[in-house]
């Protein structure tokens, strides 16, 4: 069955620290990769997406996320984290163009 | 702002009702989807519908119920409302193009259902 994972339930860091969310996904075939955000009372926004070509995708406010096909991965990462970058993050798989298969979300919380 | 609009933002309603929650999707945009968030069971999608015809479905309940009407906004119809059913309900559209790759999904705000 398709599914995505992301094994980072709840990340907590100081601010200035560097992010890494861990996203897998299973099946082998031709995907399309999402990363969204949900700032807390508002609703889901794009961070960043892969369909194709450079692995090493740069999204908004300073994420990135690098596709690593051998390991059907998609991690999500930040440099320096800031106190508003405390979110909940999903990562997503597009399967076949059919269906979006979200993960069940990380939430971050950065202190200053 | 996604473009894409939703309402009502929230909805109070008892269980065994019935409620419509509407989706306006983003101007040009030819497919819309709905989603499901609640505490349990995460996100999870529950049906495609572009330009008015039904394109995927994914978990959405029989007792769920949804289309896409001409002008292509999209109403989700919940009945026999149970107390599981209380949840964030997420519209989103998109544009596909002539050989049905979907691209970005671009979020509403949500509704925010509970049934009492």
């Amino acid at each position: 069955a398709q599914s995505v994972s992301q094994h980072n339930h709840h990340v907590i860091l100081s601010e200035a620290a560097s992010l890494e969310l861990g996203c897998n996904y299973s099946y082998g075939g031709t995907v399309n990769l999402f990363w969204y955000v949900q700032y807390p009372g508002q609703h889901l926004q794009l961070l960043l997406k892969y369909f194709s070509g450079d692995p090493l995708v740069k999204g908004i406010k300073g994420f990135e996320a690098e596709f690593i096909k051998s390991k059907f991965s998609f991690n999500l990462r930040k440099p320096s984290v800031q106190w508003s970058d405390t979110a909940e993050y999903f990562c997503a798989v597009l399967y076949n163009t059919d269906k979006l298969i979200f993960g069940t979300g990380t939430r971050l919380q950065v202190f200053p | 702002d996604s473009g894409v609009t939703q309402t009502p933002k929230h909805l109070i309603t008892a269980t065994g009702q019935r409620v419509t929650l509407r989706c306006s999707p983003r101007s040009g945009d030819l497919s819309v989807y709905w989603y499901q968030q609640s505490l349990d069971q995460g996100l999870q999608f529950l049906i495609q519908y572009y330009n008015g015809e039904e394109r995927a479905k994914g978990n959405i309940l029989e007792r769920f119920s949804a289309q896409q009407f001409p002008d292509l906004h999209s109403e989700l119809n919940l009945s026999s409302l149970e107390l599981g059913d209380s949840a964030l309900y997420f519209c989103a559209s998109s544009v596909e193009d002539s050989n049905h790759i979907t691209d970005t999904q671009y979020f509403g705000p949500g509704t925010r259902l509970t049934v009492l």
